[in-house]
């Protein structure tokens, strides 16, 4: 079965400092999905990829697969504590299903 | 559009009860997913549902059950609560079932067994 290791477990930067979360696969990823979590809370949707050497950003967060499509990475730039959170990658399981394996999760915290 | 929607928010019960819980999904979405979220085992998924049928099912005892109703909204059912069913249960929607379908997150119900 499919596992995804996140690295590292948690993470603790100053303010404004740039960092970078891997999410590695077990197997080829067929569909890669970034989501935030507020301790507690529910998930929020960050970002998707499906494509080998595809990458996406959003204000100052960045997502990319690597052309292996077994590895992806989380990269922020000039943190705020609004960053702070737990960071979960996860992977489309394949077929007809809309079932996600999820990684175990990186703890951020940002220090102002 | 309204967010994913879960009832309740908090719930304290006690060994060998059961346990009821709520989800709305997105206007339009068909597809509700469930997912349990400990400290121990991390996300792990439970069911899944489209259009009234389950398409898919996780790794947990029978106690567990769901089912979705004509308008989309789902529930899960947990018999004889474990001290172990404690966890936090999220439910997440999309518009169809298949790769590529993203999935958005309710805030979950926080579920505390005694």
């Amino acid at each position: 079965s499919q596992e995804l290791e996140q690295s590292p477990q948690s993470l603790i930067v100053q303010e404004g400092k740039n960092l970078t979360i891997n999410c590695t696969s077990s197997k080829t990823l067929y569909g890669l999905y970034w989501y935030k979590q507020k301790y507690g809370e529910g998930l929020i949707f960050l970002m998707m990829l499906q494509k080998g050497g595809e990458e996406k950003s959003h204000e100052k967060i960045t997502a990319k697969l690597d052309e292996k499509k077994q590895q992806s990475s989380l990269h922020i730039t000039a943190s705020q504590p609004s960053h702070a959170g737990i960071y979960l990658c996860g992977a489309d399981s394949g077929g007809a299903t809309n079932k996600l394996i999820f990684g175990t999760g990186t703890l951020l915290a940002v220090q102002p | 559009k309204a967010g994913v929607t879960q009832t309740p928010r908090y719930l304290i019960k006690t060994r060998g009860q059961q346990v009821t819980l709520s989800c709305s999904p997105i206007s339009g979405h068909r597809s509700v997913s469930w997912y349990q979220q400990t400290p121990g085992q991390g996300l792990q998924f439970l069911f899944e549902y489209f259009s009234e049928t389950q398409r898919n099912k996780g790794n947990f005892p029978g106690r567990f059950s769901g089912r979705q109703f004509s308008n989309s909204r789902s529930e899960m059912n947990v018999s004889t609560l474990e001290l172990g069913d404690s966890a936090l249960y999220l439910c997440a929607s999309s518009s169809f079932v298949g790769q590529g379908e993203t999935q958005y997150f309710g805030p979950g119900t926080r579920l505390l067994v005694l």
